[in-house]
């Protein structure tokens, strides 16, 4: 079974701070995967999407890294703000066509003064 | 580009009333959208997913009946929940798939509306 877990569930982490979110999975195969944020009452929005042959990429303070191999993804946050405060989710989607992604339960960042 | 709206973005009924819920994708065509469901500090829940001019394809312990999706063009799908109860009060949300002219991770990604917030009292 697809499956997504990240960690950790939740993280309270003070202004200015960095912080790094887990995510391992068992899909496969694999196709790539993304992470998105939402925001309390809104729909989750794109920040990094990574390949199979992707190792690292950046969007602003964001870094993301996959590790194809043992099946592992972070989530890097780099002097954290306070918007940065939302649910961070990970999403694996399969190869082979079109077939159904595979969410995980997401970290509830919250960024404090 | 590769905007998703959704309206209303939020909406309060009364038990036993039907409730419509549109999806748009602004400025790219769909061919395929998505209907999610999300409780409170739970994941998206995958509810059914729909082609255009065909029936939706629905999850298992998903009432096809109870929520009617129709996707009649590439860029609009529509989900109406039929006779609402308070249990169905929930966070909804659509997302749209690029169709077949756009490069691969626009073709494979799933661009989110901003969701809809249903309460039913």
């Amino acid at each position: 079974k697809n499956q997504v877990e990240q960690s950790p569930q939740s993280l309270i982490i003070l202004e200015g701070k960095n912080c790094t979110l887990q995510c391992n999975y068992t899909v496969s195969p694999f196709s790539n995967l993304r992470w998105y944020k939402q925001d309390t009452g809104r729909g989750p929005v794109s920040l990094t999407i990574m390949t199979f042959s992707e190792n690292t990429k950046s969007n602003g303070r964001y870094t993301a890294t996959l590790d194809a191999d043992t099946k592992q993804s972070s989530l890097h946050i780099t002097a954290s703000q306070l918007s940065d405060s939302a649910s961070y989710i990970c999403v694996v989607n399969p190869s082979g066509g079109y077939q159904k992604v595979t969410f995980g339960t997401g970290t509830k960042l919250q960024v404090i003064p | 580009g590769a905007v998703v709206s959704q309206h209303p973005s939020w909406v309060i009924c009364k038990s036993g009333t039907s409730v419509k819920i549109e999806c748009r994708s602004l400025d790219f065509q769909a061919t395929t959208m998505f209907w999610y469901r999300q409780f409170p500090k739970q994941s998206l829940m995958l509810m059914a997913t729909s082609n255009e001019g065909s029936k939706a394809t629905y999850e298992q312990g998903v009432e096809k009946d109870k929520f009617l999706i129709n996707h009649a063009s590439l860029t609009l799908s529509t989900l109406t929940v039929t006779s609402a109860h308070p249990e169905d009060s929930s966070f909804y949300i659509c997302s749209a798939r690029g169709g077949v002219f756009g490069s691969w991770l626009f073709h494979n990604e799933q661009f989110f509306g901003p969701g809809t917030r249903l309460t039913v009292l």
